[in-house]
């Protein structure tokens, strides 16, 4: 069985600051695969970016990074030079050999001017 | 990714009836999935669709309450039976695609029941 724990519930932070949503995850499955995901106020359900367990390589794209660590179990995941338009709840999610997606609570991350 | 519709997007609905929502993928794919996510909360899967046989349920979910039809690869129904105020959530069908396990969510159904 997979858990996703997001500890931060709600981050508030002013345009242009970096911010780091964390997500740390616990597995038994050998190989599995983690995600994030984001939702804006609209609510629909946004893809940002797919690891699997044995690519620990780190990836960069554009202001978003992201931040796989096994060895602490966490995949973090970094705004640089937040926006208003960055502001929505991100999801953390995993999946084993199953297949099923098991999410993370969440954190709601608010962008203002 | 896929191209996901879901109808209804919202709806109203009265204590005691049923509402069948609608997932149509633009491409043929192995593997949906039905979610709930209840206000302010994550989401929690509540079925595999699975094309041919009977859906998987997660516990805590069962098929009289949650029927799920899944007549072919590009579509699927789920329907939210002898519905209460606590089935208010939106509902998110997904497709996902293997061997990434990347997951495409639908736009959702926002359903309330008063």
């Amino acid at each position: 069985a997979q858990k996703v724990t997001q500890a931060q519930t709600e981050i508030s932070v002013v345009e242009k600051e970096d911010v780091t949503l964390d997500c740390v995850y616990e597995t038994r499955d050998t190989t599995y695969y983690l995600f994030w995901y984001k939702q804006p106020p609209s609510g629909e359900l946004v893809f940002l970016i797919r690891r699997n367990s044995f690519d620990e390589q780190n990836e960069i794209s554009g202001r978003y990074s992201w931040n796989f660590q096994k060895s602490t179990s966490s995949f973090n995941f970094t705004i640089t030079a937040s926006q208003v338009v960055d502001s929505a709840v991100y999801f953390c999610a995993s999946t084993g050999t199953a297949s099923k997606l098991t999410f993370g609570t969440g954190t709601r991350l608010q962008v203002t001017l | 990714s896929a191209v996901i519709s879901q109808k209804p997007s919202r709806d109203i609905c009265q204590r005691g009836t049923s509402l069948t929502i609608q997932c149509q993928v633009d491409s043929q794919v192995t593997m949906m999935f039905w979610y709930r996510q209840q206000p302010g909360q994550s989401l929690t899967l509540i079925a595999t669709a699975n094309q041919g046989s009977e859906a998987t349920y997660e516990s805590g979910f069962v098929i009289d309450k949650f029927p799920i039809s899944r007549p072919n690869l590009t579509f699927s129904t789920l329907t939210v039976s002898n519905m209460s105020p606590e089935d208010s959530s939106i509902y998110l069908c997904s497709v996902g695609r293997e061997p990434t396990y990347e997951q495409y969510f639908g736009p959702g159904t926002r359903l309330t029941v008063t």
